[in-house]
């Protein structure tokens, strides 16, 4: 069964300062990845997308990919009150393009 | 533009009753996803529309879920016979291709 895992959290930062969050996957085979953000009641944002392996750079955040270690992270750099979020880490599950997410990390911004 | 959107935003069902949860994606997105999502976890895939045309269904937990996309726009997933574990939120998502998803507010379903 094919798993992506991340850490619960909750991760606590203070303002203007760098959050680090972290994803593991199972299947290797795996080509597309992807971060959401989801407020407390709402429904997930795309914020990021990277398909070959190193740094993709958008704003304040950057996702990087390690397709040999089966890893991905997204850093958020100044990080704000308003970042205050679950986080959550998706994966290309196959052909068909279904997506299979992590339980997401919970990022506390600390004014 | 506009968004995905989803009606209804809340439905409360009796067990047993029968509920059918409507999904309007971006205009000209060709994929169309629908995902469950329980109360701490991440959303799990349910079923994909290319088009009209269902191409994977492999996430329905049940036969009592179905789902449909006639026209190839609008689509409805039905789930007969309500059971309390059907209690969730219920993620319509888009795509112009099958990589990056849009999602809609949801529905959250709470059967009594």
């Amino acid at each position: 069964q094919k798993e992506v895992e991340q850490n619960s959290g909750p991760l606590s930062v203070p303002e203007g300062a760098i959050a680090s969050l972290n994803c593991t996957y199972s299947d290797r085979g795996s080509q597309s990845f992807f971060w959401y953000r989801q407020y407390s009641g709402k429904s997930p944002e795309l914020i990021m997308s990277i398909y070959s392996n190193g740094d993709k750079e958008d704003g304040r955040f950057t996702a990087q990919l390690n397709k040999a270690s089966q890893y991905v992270s997204l850093l958020i750099r100044d990080s704000q009150p308003s970042d205050s979020a679950t986080y959550l880490c998706a994966v290309n599950g196959g052909s068909q393009g279904n997506l299979i997410f992590g339980k997401g990390t919970k990022l506390s911004v600390k004014p | 533009g506009a968004g995905v959107s989803q009606s209804p935003r809340y439905k409360v069902a009796k067990r047993g009753q029968d509920v059918a949860l409507r999904c309007d994606p971006i205009s000209g997105h060709v994929s169309l996803f629908w995902y469950q999502q329980a109360l701490g976890q991440g959303p799990e895939f349910l079923t994909y529309f290319q088009n009209e045309a269902q191409l994977d269904k492999s996430g329905l937990p049940s036969d009592r879920f179905f789902a449909e996309r006639p026209e190839g726009s609008v689509s409805t997933l039905k789930i007969q016979r309500t059971q309390q574990e059907d209690s969730a939120v219920y993620l319509c998502a888009s795509s112009l291709n099958i990589n990056e998803q849009y999602f809609g507010p949801g529905t959250r379903l709470t059967v009594t």
